[in-house]
């Protein structure tokens, strides 16, 4: 079983909607990330949690550690959000990464 | 300022021969990370340096592959006698500090396709 597993692997929304993504993991972490990496290939980090909720901007970041789920939600989404949005467990120097999951945000 | 570069931006090379892949960290992060990407796959980690601590080598998938950092600044990443399935984009990224709380700066990538 993976450390960490995502869903949906993929997700296609129209203009507008809101977005969740979804994030499991099962090991003890002192940390989560949340990073996007764009078409091109770039990777940006978005958030990183350690426990509670973040907002920047449209988007949202949440994790439960008693429950070991962390939740992405982007609202009012846009054809720019199109991206694979990455879960990353912080538990020691390096970060263990899920699949992504791939939005594709149509117009 | 400057950003997390890698050199080159895409290599191909034959299989059997040697590559290096270069990586500028941002100044003054003393962590610095590569990672591989398959295609189609999710980010694996492979070597991290913290300071002049000895690296952290568990990641790397055989003794074909290596890496090197100077002080705190520049990484080379060597992998020898390359096969096929070293096709990848390898990425490099630093941090402040290495730790699960802080936020790792991704370079670009290299490209690297061995035929």
């Amino acid at each position: 079983k993976n450390e960490v597993e995502q869903s949906p692997q993929n997700l296609t929304a129209q203009e507008g909607e809101f977005i969740t993504i979804n994030c499991s993991y099962s090991v003890g972490i002192s940390a989560l990330h949340w990073l996007q990496q764009h078409p091109g290939g770039g990777i940006v980090s978005l958030f990183m949690l350690s426990s509670g909720k973040k907002k920047h901007g449209r988007l949202i970041a949440t994790i439960n550690i008693q429950e070991k789920h962390s939740s992405l939600h982007i609202t009012a989404s846009h054809p720019r959000d199109s991206a694979v949005y990455i879960c990353a467990l912080g538990s020691q120097g390096n970060l263990i990464f899920g699949k992504g999951t791939k939005l594709s945000v149509k117009p | 300022g400057a950003g997390v570069s890698q050199s080159p931006s895409n290599k191909v090379t034959e299989k059997g021969k040697d590559v290096e892949l270069r990586c500028d960290p941002i100044s003054g992060h003393t962590a610095l990370y590569w990672y591989r990407q398959r295609l189609g796959q999710g980010l694996e980690f492979l070597i991290y340096f913290q300071g002049n601590s000895a690296p952290d080598k568990s990641g790397l998938p055989s003794d074909r592959f290596s890496a090197e950092r100077t002080g705190e600044s520049v990484s080379t990443l060597t992998i020898q006698r390359t096969q096929q399935e070293d096709s990848a984009v390898y990425l490099c990224a630093s941090s402040l500090v290495a730790g699960p709380t802080f936020e790792q700066y991704f370079g670009p990538g290299t490209r690297l396709t061995v035929t």
